[in-house]
């Protein structure tokens, strides 16, 4: 059974910064791309990164480029979020989601998604 | 940057209707499009990808369809448990996007 559970949210004041984890287990961890995407309370889902199996190509949105940061470790099965400079706009859910190409990237489907972990960032 | 924009936003219907939402990318995106489900308090989980495979374990009174720029979702006959809301995603390019979401409400 395919599992991502995510950690490391909570409360944080704007300009500080987070590592967001998430433990993946059953299935190949290395073979597939990984994402985060968020949701704020009440809001839409929102792209914010995806990795490469090999953790040789990262993306990021523009709003987060330059203060967020995409990472694996495939030894550990595990998948991570740096965010550092936060602000109140990054407040929400973070969902962990493995990707599935359907043709070449970007072509993912999240087909796995976290419970998520939620980060407030708040004075 | 591509605009994905659903429509309706929100929809009532009775469980045993057939509903159906659109989709509309602001460039062609081929087939690159995918279809969520989220219920209240829980994760989202896909239901289709690129336009109209089902994913496995999902009922088939899910229909996806459509390319280029529009594209839709139909539920028919509407079970209890499928009121939610609903998000179309396109992978086609990034930065990826989302729909704002429509929300299947029971009347």
């Amino acid at each position: 059974e395919v599992q991502l559970v995510e950690s490391g949210g909570g409360l944080v004041q704007p300009g500080g910064s987070l590592r967001l984890s998430c433990a993946a287990s059953g299935f190949t961890f290395s073979s597939y791309w990984m994402s985060w995407v968020r949701q704020a309370p009440g809001k839409g889902l929102e792209w914010v990164a995806n990795i490469k199996q090999d953790g040789s190509e990262k993306y990021h949105v523009d709003s987060v480029k330059g203060r967020f940061t995409i990472s694996r470790d495939n030894s550990k099965n595990s998948l991570y979020l740096q965010m550092n400079s936060l602000r109140a706009e990054d407040t929400a859910i973070y969902y962990c989601v493995r990707g599935s190409l359907a043709g070449s990237p970007p072509r993912l489907h999240y087909d796995y998604w976290g419970q998520g972990t939620l980060v407030t960032v708040s004075s | 940057d591509i605009q994905m924009t659903q429509s309706p936003s929100s929809l009532s219907a009775s469980v045993g209707d057939s509903v159906t939402i659109t989709c509309r990318a602001s460039q062609n995106i081929i087939r690159y499009l995918n279809w969520y489900q989220q219920k209240p308090g829980k994760a989202p989980s896909l239901l289709i990808y690129a336009a109209s495979n089902l994913h496995g374990g999902v009922p088939s009174s899910f229909i996806g369809s459509g390319s280029g720029t529009d594209f839709t979702l139909t539920i028919s006959s509407l079970q209890p448990e499928d009121f939610a809301t609903y998000y179309c995603q396109q992978s086609y390019s990034y930065p990826i996007s989302f729909g704002q979401g429509t929300r299947l409400e029971v009347k």
